[in-house]
Parts: C-alpha cells; sequence; structure tokens
C-alpha cells in the first residue's frame, strides 16, 4: 500500500530533550516535507527537501533540522525542544518535476502530536 | 514567498444547500492550486485540485474555480451532506518550494 509513514504518534517530552520523529513513504517520491499544524494558524511548512541530500527552510524553520540521505526517508529533528514547539506534525510526499517545476498531489502522514513541557 | 488568505473561516450551510470557501493568493507565479479535506483527528487528504492553465474543474458535487488575473480560486460544494462537515484548506504553489495553506475553512452542515 501507498502510504507516508510517521513516527511516532504522540509524544510528550521535556524541554530541552532532543527528539526525532521519522518519515518513510514508499512512493519514490522525490519531494518530502514537513509542516505543523496549530489552531487558527494551519500548516506551516518548516523544511522541504526537493531530492537526495538537498533541503530548504520552509516558514518556520527555527528549532528545527531535517536530513535527506535517502530518497524514502526524511527525520525532523528537535535539537532543544521548548514548548512553543507543542503542535501537530504531518509529513508529506509527492513527486516533482524540476524540468518544469510541477509537483503532483501531497500524500501527508498521519501525523505526530508533539507535547514539550 | 508566497501568501494565502482564505475565508470564511468558519461556514454553517444547510444540509443540501451548497457551501462555497475562497482563497486569494499573492505570487503570479503560482500555478498549482489543491484544496484538501481533514476530518477531525486525521490528516489532510486531497479532494480536487486546478493548474493555472484550467479556468474550472468539476468532480461530482465539487468544483473549483479560478480566476488568475484577479489571483483568487474557489471551492463549491453542492447538496452538502452531514460527511461534508470538516475543515478545508486552500494552497497555492509554483512547484520549486512546495504548497502554502491558508488558515482553513470550518464547514459545519446543519441538519
Amino acid at each position: 500500500e501507498a502510504q507516508v509513514t510517521q513516527n511516532p504518534r504522540y509524544l510528550i517530552t521535556v524541554t530541552g530533550k532532543k527528539l526525532t520523529v521519522t518519515c518513510s513513504q514508499n512512493m519514490n517520491h522525490e519531494y518530502m516535507s514537513w509542516y505543523r499544524q496549530d489552531p487558527g494558524l494551519g500548516l506551516r511548512q518548516i523544511y522541504y527537501s526537493m531530492n537526495v541530500e538537498v533541503t530548504d527552510k520552509g516558514d518556520v524553520p527555527e528549532g528545527y533540522k531535517v536530513s535527506r540521505k535517502e530518497k524514502r526517508n526524511f527525520p525532523l529533528i528537535l535539537e532543544s525542544p521548548s514548548p512553543n514547539q507543542t503542535s501537530l506534525y504531518f509529513c508529506a510526499s509527492s513527486f516533482y518535476s524540476p524540468w518544469v517545476g510541477d509537483n503532483s498531489p501531497l500524500h501527508f502522514g498521519n501525523g505526530t502530536r508533539l507535547t514539550v513541557t | 514567498g508566497e501568501n494565502v488568505e482564505q475565508h470564511p473561516s468558519t461556514l454553517s450551510v444547510q444540509e443540501g444547500d451548497s457551501a462555497v470557501i475562497k482563497c486569494t493568493y499573492s505570487d503570479s507565479a503560482s500555478n498549482y492550486f489543491p484544496w484538501y479535506k481533514q476530518e477531525l483527528g486525521k490528516r489532510p487528504q486531497l479532494i480536487i485540485d486546478i493548474r493555472s492553465n484550467v479556468g474550472e474543474k468539476k468532480d461530482q458535487r465539487i468544483a473549483v474555480t479560478l480566476n488568475k488575473t484577479a489571483k483568487h480560486f474557489s471551492l463549491h460544494i453542492t447538496e452538502t451532506q452531514p460527511e461534508d462537515s470538516a475543515v478545508y484548506f486552500c494552497a497555492a504553489s509554483r512547484g520549486a518550494d512546495g504548497l502554502t495553506f491558508g488558515k482553513g475553512t470550518h464547514l459545519i452542515i446543519q441538519p
């Protein structure tokens, strides 16, 4: 089954304790992205990647890191989490054709609800 | 960067009536405009999309219109049903840097 898999689904942690949220897709998509969703603010892009070893900042990158060592995986790293990073996080992927600058529809994972105390 | 404004933030309609959600975008280079539906506790899922070379697209009870000159696009849902209750997000993209989303519209279908 074609899917984007995020883990864990729920995570409660304390301020300053490094954590990683994993994301994996089995559709051979070039493009992967992380979003955070907060009430009243919609979905805001944190980082995105157009292919292996290519990552770029989105609208709200502060406090986050990502890596794209393999095409299928795009982990989100919080080196020193703070309470303002409490949020619902979504990983997403799609095909991307750089020659025409054209994305296919985004496929979202099931989300990770993170609470930082 | 791109900025997407979405209105209204909440929309309540009677079952069977039509619902319209409107979005505007700022970057004239944007060429792809999807709409996502998110039910409570679930991930956003694509319901319809349109590209800038098309003015209107329909899929059963759902339609999207695009006005490139005015930089706005709209979602139309006809004959609304209880299962249409959800949060709807519009988005815009130039392709190279992914999607910029609106803040969402909470659609409530009154029985």
